[in-house]
């Protein structure tokens, strides 16, 4: 069945470093690819998004482009802040559902 | 425009009691999804409804879990005869169309503990 695959976290970071989080999926037919991002003790917000392969989904400084041929969809900042420490959570849609399917999630901490 | 709400935010059950959840969807959003967030490992999707209607329930354990989406007032997801492992924290999300583009908009969770 669909799946979604993140790299294990935690992972942290100085401030001002260099974020990437690797999220790949297995599907068939076409997914819509999500970032979410969840605060300490809140629900998740909706970050970026991709619907087609080639698409770049940004937000607030992240990127993530949905990659057909890899099966991919890295989220990446260039320079974090504290206030990004939070869980960030990669998801698809599959063809024609309305369901989401999560990644496990990896938890980012930004040290300043 | 008023976020989806959701409540209790925490709720305590002694095992063999019966846990409501409420779910008020945001606005103009008539398609509600449920999922349940089990303590160390990631969200997974239980049910999703329209208005007095399941679409899929593939992920909601056959037994003891019900949810409905009635035409007018909150989504409700009902867990009978609770036990230890229904511990978790169980999200709403709603969204004003399905399919593979919709956004869904999640509340803030209700985190249930069974004692």
């Amino acid at each position: 069945g669909d799946s979604v695959t993140q790299m294990e976290g935690p992972v942290t970071l100085s401030e001002e470093a260099f974020l990437t989080i690797n999220c790949t999926y297995t599907a068939t037919g076409y997914p819509s690819l999500f970032w979410y991002v969840q605060y300490p003790g809140e629900g998740l917000q909706l970050l970026l998004k991709a619907t087609k392969a080639d698409d770049k989904g940004s937000n607030k400084g992240f990127e993530a482009t949905y990659r057909k041929e890899t099966t991919s969809f890295h989220l990446e900042k260039g320079s974090v802040q504290v206030s990004d420490s939070a869980v960030y959570l990669c998801a698809l849609s599959p063809s024609n559902t309305g369901k989401l399917i999560f990644g496990q999630g990896t938890t980012l901490q930004v040290k300043p | 425009n008023a976020g989806v709400m959701q409540n209790p935010r925490h709720l305590v059950r002694r095992r063999g009691q019966e846990a409501r959840l409420r779910c008020s969807p945001m606005k103009g959003h008539s398609h509600v999804y449920w999922y349940r967030q089990l303590p160390e490992e990631g969200l997974k999707f239980m049910v999703y409804l329209q208005k007095e209607n399941i679409i899929d329930e593939s992920g909601m354990p056959k037994e003891r879990f019900s949810a409905e989406f009635p035409k007018e007032g909150p989504s409700i997801l009902r867990i009978q005869q609770v036990v230890r492992g229904d511990s978790a924290a169980y999200f709403c999300a709603s969204s004003p169309s399905p399919g593979q583009a919709g956004e869904q908009y999640f509340g803030p969770g209700t985190r249930l503990t069974v004692t």
